[in-house]
């Protein structure tokens, strides 16, 4: 009865290549989120969607795709990958008229590029 | 511009000394302050929301509390088990996203 998932947990791959990382909720929120956390552990927002709508995209790369097909799931790809492109990629979801608001996040997924 | 600053960067605490993160934050129109616990290895887990200046929440060991400026998280009579990365993130008025700190890592040492 996982909340939010993405998979795969780990990622190696090599410079130049495309990826992808799914990411899927179970909370019936509307409204899904990338991060990216570097190697000091700065969370910082890439995406956001609200019932799959992009809402939110910050100073990110146009290698960064994403793709909501519906408002349970939020896809990533990325074209191209670089050396930088190595963190660890964090989905979250939330329910955006939710007065509380808390973004419930998943377990990552550790990109590393080589 | 927006900021959100959290200190010590880590803290090393016996098992039972009671100690307080601090997260000093700058932005204007805030709805709202965070704090999350985060394990090695995985996401980011909620802890608190707070909205208002002068409003606490307590959560056995720990309690947070928020200012106009700064909010503590205060952690009283540690365990081993509350080792972990503690992040405070804030959400600006209009804003969809959370701007996060970087977190200050703590240690319980038994």
């Amino acid at each position: 009865d996982t909340a939010v998932s993405q998979t795969p947990k780990y990622l190696v791959t090599q410079m130049g290549n495309d990826k992808s990382i799914k990411c899927e909720q179970n909370l019936g929120h509307d409204t899904m989120y990338w991060y990216k956390q570097d190697s000091k552990k700065f969370l910082k927002i890439m995406f956001s969607y609200n019932n799959k709508e992009l809402i939110i995209n910050e100073t990110v790369p146009n290698r960064f795709s994403p793709k909501s097909p519906d408002k349970a799931h939020l896809n990533l790809h990325i074209n191209s990958l670089e050396l930088g492109d190595s963190a660890v990629y964090f989905c979250a979801s939330s329910q955006l008229g939710d007065l509380r608001y808390e973004q419930y996040f998943g377990p990552g997924t550790r990109l590393t590029v080589t | 511009e927006d900021q959100v600053t959290q200190s010590p960067e880590a803290l090393r605490l016996q098992e039972g000394e009671s100690s307080s993160l601090n997260c000093s934050y700058t932005v204007s129109g805030l709805r709202g302050l965070f704090w999350y616990r985060q394990d090695p290895g995985k996401g980011p887990e909620f802890l608190f929301t707070l909205y208002s200046a002068g409003e606490e929440k307590e959560k056995e060991r720990l309690k947070a509390t928020l200012t106009k400026k700064e909010s503590f998280l205060h952690i009283t009579a540690p365990k081993p088990e509350d080792s972990a990365t503690y992040l405070c993130a804030v959400r600006q008025g209009g804003a969809n996203n959370l701007f996060f700190g970087t977190g200050t890592r703590l240690t319980v040492i038994p």
